[in-house]
């Protein structure tokens, strides 16, 4: 039983390029979640999804970043026109129940994209 | 305000020596859970433990244990007879009941990176 995938593990991109992170959840898991981490920072909540829907984004940059969670394939990350400051790695997890953290249910995160804008 | 507070930024101690980490916590909610979660240098999250508001236990498992104390809203976490492969980030993190807005998500402190030195 795979874990949460995460790809790329590490990706460049230029000043103003687009960015694609993906995220594979666990089997049979239909909630995500994605998280920041600036360098000597800890992790920052930006999205909740369920498949299909965008649950919560009240953590998400009101610009360039958006969230998918399509009924088939992975949940998608996607940051438009790069700026340095996007430089981290973006974690998410998955649950098979909502609200996992609270409900004390399986909660599991992937190993991270780092994201290096130069 | 929600928010997780780990003073100490790094600590370095030689194998063997006992090493406890700071985390203190602040929630309006009178029901919460808190969290401590390793990185180590491969980057992966790693759940240790959870807690809720109401369990005061002190909790032991191996060289790992746990002192949550809802006085001083403080959850340390002690690391007996280190070991080289202790090495890593912990992070502290909570998530509340009544979400204060967070939908129960978690809320990061920025972490202690902890060496340890053979």
């Amino acid at each position: 039983n795979a874990g949460v995938m995460q790809n790329p593990r590490h990706l460049v991109r230029r000043r103003g390029q687009e960015a694609r992170l993906r995220c594979s959840p666990m089997k049979g898991h239909s909630h995500v979640y994605w998280y920041r981490q600036l360098p000597e920072e800890g992790l920052k909540f930006m999205v909740y999804l369920q498949k299909e829907n965008i649950i919560d984004e009240s953590g998400m940059p009101k610009e360039r970043f958006s969230a998918e969670f399509p009924k088939e394939g992975p949940s998608i990350l996607r940051i438009q026109q790069v700026v340095r400051g996007d430089s981290a790695a973006y974690f998410c997890a998955s649950s098979l129940l909502p609200e996992p953290w609270v409900m004390n249910t399986e909660a599991f995160f992937g190993q991270g994209t780092r994201l290096t804008v130069v | 305000a929600q928010k997780v507070t780990q003073a100490q930024t790094e600590i370095s101690v030689v194998e063997k020596e006992d090493v406890t980490l700071d985390c203190v916590y602040e929630t309006r909610d009178t029901t919460y859970y808190l969290f401590w979660y390793k990185q180590p240098p491969s980057g992966e999250l790693v759940f240790l433990i959870r807690r809720n508001s109401f369990d005061e236990q002190n909790e032991i498992s191996g060289r790992y244990s746990w002192n949550f104390q809802k006085s001083t809203s403080s959850f340390n976490f002690t690391i007996t007879a280190s070991q080289v492969v202790d090495s890593a980030v912990y992070f502290c993190a909570l998530s509340e009941a009544n979400y204060g807005g967070s939908q129960g998500n978690l809320i990061f402190g920025k972490g202690t990176k902890l060496s340890v030195k053979p």
